[in-house]
């Protein structure tokens, strides 16, 4: 398996402008799962799917930040309009049903680094 | 809430010397407790956890952890460290049958030395 994908790798944009985040579960993962990675704050969960379905956005910063998954191989996290302090690396990560889960064992991707100027 | 502390932010070690990774925990309930390791420009990889049983677990190269009750702790140990230990560590907690969410510490730079 090709582990999750994530798309891009970098992006450099400047304030105002949309960026997208993309996110390749690997296959047969019922969770996905977006954190956000910075400095100041370390390692922050965004919001999580199960079966496609977002179960808890309870982490995502404002209403500038979005994030879909029509299908079970593909999600999105979108900002718009995209701000300064939003630049950090974004990870997507994925695990099996709830016995997956039940262990923890979740599997990330190399994550986005987005740099807003 | 529950939560998850890493005291150190860095952590040195000789190589060939054991190192410890310090890790507290803060849940109403029995927890399920995780290392991960970030590799430069990687993203992070599963390492050891403890769901129940032996409250010494081994994992991925070499490394062990000690769940200790009394003292909410989950301190990753190694007995002797390498070059290419050096990295990220990351511990994490989670409650089962209250959340599917996994909560990360700060994370602890362990840098070993030559």
């Amino acid at each position: 398996d090709a582990g999750v994908i994530q798309s891009p790798r970098h992006e450099v944009t400047e304030m105002g402008q949309e960026v997208t985040l993309r996110c390749k579960p690997i296959s047969g993962h019922d969770y996905l799962f977006w954190y956000r990675q910075t400095m100041m704050r370390g390692l922050e969960l965004l919001i999580y799917f199960n079966n496609n379905v977002p179960i808890d956005d309870s982490g995502m910063p404002e209403d500038r930040f979005s994030a879909k998954m029509p299908n079970a191989s593909f999600s999105t996290l979108k900002i718009q309009p995209s701000e300064p302090r939003d630049s950090a690396v974004y990870f997507c990560a994925s695990t099996p049903g709830a016995g997956g889960l039940n262990t923890g064992e979740l599997f990330f991707g190399e994550g986005s680094r987005l740099t807003v100027l | 809430a529950q939560s998850v502390a890493q005291p150190e932010d860095q952590v040195n070690v000789a190589e060939g010397n054991p190192l410890t990774v310090k890790c507290t925990y803060s849940v109403s309930g029995n927890p399920y407790l995780f290392w991960y390791v970030q590799y430069p420009n990687r993203g992070l990889q599963f390492l050891l956890k403890y769901i129940t049983g032996d409250n010494l677990v081994k994992g991925s190269y070499g490394f062990e952890a000690e769940f200790n009750k009394s003292q909410t702790s989950f301190h990753l140990k190694k007995p002797s460290a390498l070059v290419s230990d050096s990295a990220l560590y990351f511990c994490a907690v989670r409650v089962p049958y209250n959340t599917d969410k996994l909560i990360f510490g700060t994370g602890t730079r362990l840098q070993v030395f030559p």
